[in-house]
């Protein structure tokens, strides 16, 4: 059974360049979120997606960070240009819907490093 | 198998009462967080532990690496601590995180 899968798993670049993070939700799961980890500030929510519809964009990520999901098995997280302080794991979700109700399947994860 | 097994799946609490949620590691971890989720689908940081407890308000948590298992203690319970609860746990050998599956809590009146 398909979780949901994260790629790639490692990215580093340059500052300066564009990169984009790939996320394949569970089959059938119409809510996808986007969140950031770092040891600093926890896991911080970057975009929220319902059936495909953008619900929520978090409000300091808006200005280099731009989420998509051109279909409903597939999203996609660009960051432009990239910092060192963008060095994070980044993580995609997804779950049935309904906020408070479902549980969250989360993909494994990509470790990004910004130089 | 899976590495984070968090219990109960639901819990139903009457207001002024408490209760624990538990998560047990299948392998060493470095460290394990707590989060509520929110109204909007966020999930709030709730707690950071590499060892030991922390307390905040009505909630504590406890973590022991070598016993292998954490834990989220609610007192006092009130409406508003409603919602879906995890855990996740930082593997030794790397710093992804291992997300247990939820604890739905229900305050009652």
């Amino acid at each position: 059974d398909a979780g949901v899968t994260q790629t790639p798993r490692h990215e580093v670049a340059e500052k300066g360049q564009t990169i984009i993070l790939k996320c394949e939700p569970v089959s059938g799961h119409n809510d996808l979120f986007w969140y950031r980890q770092t040891k600093i500030q926890g896991l911080e929510l970057l975009s929220y997606f319902r059936s495909k519809s953008l619900m929520e964009d978090g409000g300091a990520f808006k200005d280099r960070f731009k989420a998509e999901m051109l279909n409903s098995s597939f999203s996609t997280l660009k960051i432009q240009p990239t910092e060192p302080k963008d060095s994070a794991v980044y993580l995609c979700a997804s779950s049935f819907g309904g906020a408070l109700a479902e549980t969250l399947y989360f993909g494994s994860g990509t470790r990004l490093t910004v130089l | 198998g899976d590495q984070v097994e968090q219990s109960p799946s639901a819990l139903s609490l009457h207001e002024g009462t408490g209760s624990a949620l538990r998560c047990n590691f299948t392998t060493t971890m470095r460290a394990v967080q707590w989060f509520r989720k929110n109204s909007r689908g966020s999930l709030i940081n709730l707690f950071y532990l590499a060892s030991g407890t922390k307390e905040n308000g009505r909630l504590k948590s406890a973590f022991d690496s070598k016993e292998r298992y954490s834990t989220l203690h609610i007192r006092d319970a009130q409406l508003e601590d409603s919602g879906t609860y995890f855990c996740a746990a930082e593997a030794d050998s790397n710093y992804q995180l291992i997300w247990g599956s939820g604890t739905k809590l229900i305050i009652k009146p």
